[in-house]
C-alpha cells in the first residue's frame, strides 16, 4: 500500500490567493482527519470525517478554510484567501473504524507570503 | 486545545542508554497513543494503550499509563542514532486525537 497521499508537497503562495491541498487516503480506511502543526500551536485537528461526511470541524479556524470529501478516496482543504499566518505544514491522516491507529501523510508545507 | 503534555520538552542522550519520556493529560480517556516524527516526515504510530491496561511492549518500546495521575511514560530501551526523531502522545476519547507539543529526543552516536 503507497500510504496517505498529499500533494503538493510544497506551496509557496502570495497573501490573497487560493490554495488547495489534496489527500488521498489509505484504501479502505473510513476516517480521514486534516491537522496543521506550526511551532507555536503544534499539532491541531482542523476537520474530521467519517465515510465521507463531516463529523466535527471546530478545529477549522476561520471561515477562510474549508475541507470536502466527494468520495472515499479523495479529500481536499482549501484556504480562500491566503494569510501569512496560515503558513505551517498540513497533515493528512486516515485510519480505521475499529482501529484507533492514525496513518499519516507527508505533509504540505505551507508558505505564504 | 492540547490535552496530552509531553516532558521533558528536549532530551539527548548516548547511543545505547535507555529514553524516558512522560506525558500528562486532563480528562479521561477511551486510549493512549505514541508517534514519533522524523524531521520534516510525517508522524508514525508507534503504540497504543488502553485505559484499562497498565503497561505495553512493543520491541525496544515499553509504555505504562496510570489513569490515577492521568499520565503515561514511554521508554526507548538501548536507544540507536536513528532513534532520533520528535515524540508526541496523542489521547483519544473516540476516534478523535489530542496531540502535545512533543519531546525531542537526540540520540548522539
Amino acid at each position: 500500500d503507497a500510504g496517505v497521499i498529499q500533494s503538493p508537497r510544497h506551496e509557496v503562495t502570495e497573501m490573497g490567493q487560493e490554495v488547495t491541498l489534496r489527500c488521498k487516503p489509505i484504501s479502505g480506511h473510513d476516517y480521514l482527519f486534516w491537522y496543521r502543526q506550526t511551532m507555536m500551536r503544534g499539532l491541531e485537528l482542523l476537520i474530521y470525517f467519517n465515510n465521507n461526511v463531516p463529523i466535527d470541524d471546530s478545529g477549522m479556524p476561520e471561515d477562510r478554510f474549508s475541507a470536502k470529501m466527494p468520495n472515499a478516496s479523495f479529500s481536499t482543504l482549501k484556504i480562500q484567501p491566503s494569510e501569512p499566518r496560515d503558513s505551517a505544514v498540513y497533515f493528512c491522516a486516515s485510519g480505521s473504524s475499529g482501529t484507533y491507529e492514525q496513518y499519516f501523510g507527508p505533509g504540505t508545507r505551507l508558505t505564504v507570503t | 486545545s492540547q490535552q496530552g503534555e509531553e516532558d521533558p520538552q528536549a532530551l539527548s542522550i548516548q547511543e545505547g542508554e535507555n529514553a524516558t519520556m512522560n506525558c500528562s493529560y486532563k480528562t479521561s480517556i477511551n486510549n493512549l497513543q505514541w508517534y514519533r516524527q522524523n524531521s520534516g516526515r510525517g508522524l508514525v504510530h508507534l503504540i497504543l494503550i488502553r485505559s484499562n491496561e497498565r503497561e505495553k511492549h512493543s520491541g525496544r518500546l515499553r509504555v505504562t499509563l496510570d489513569t490515577s495521575k492521568k499520565s503515561s511514560s514511554l521508554l526507548i530501551t538501548a536507544s540507536r542514532a536513528a532513534d532520533t526523531a520528535s515524540y508526541f502522545c496523542a489521547t483519544a476519547g473516540s476516534y478523535q486525537l489530542t496531540f502535545g507539543k512533543g519531546t525531542k529526543l537526540s540520540v548522539i552516536p
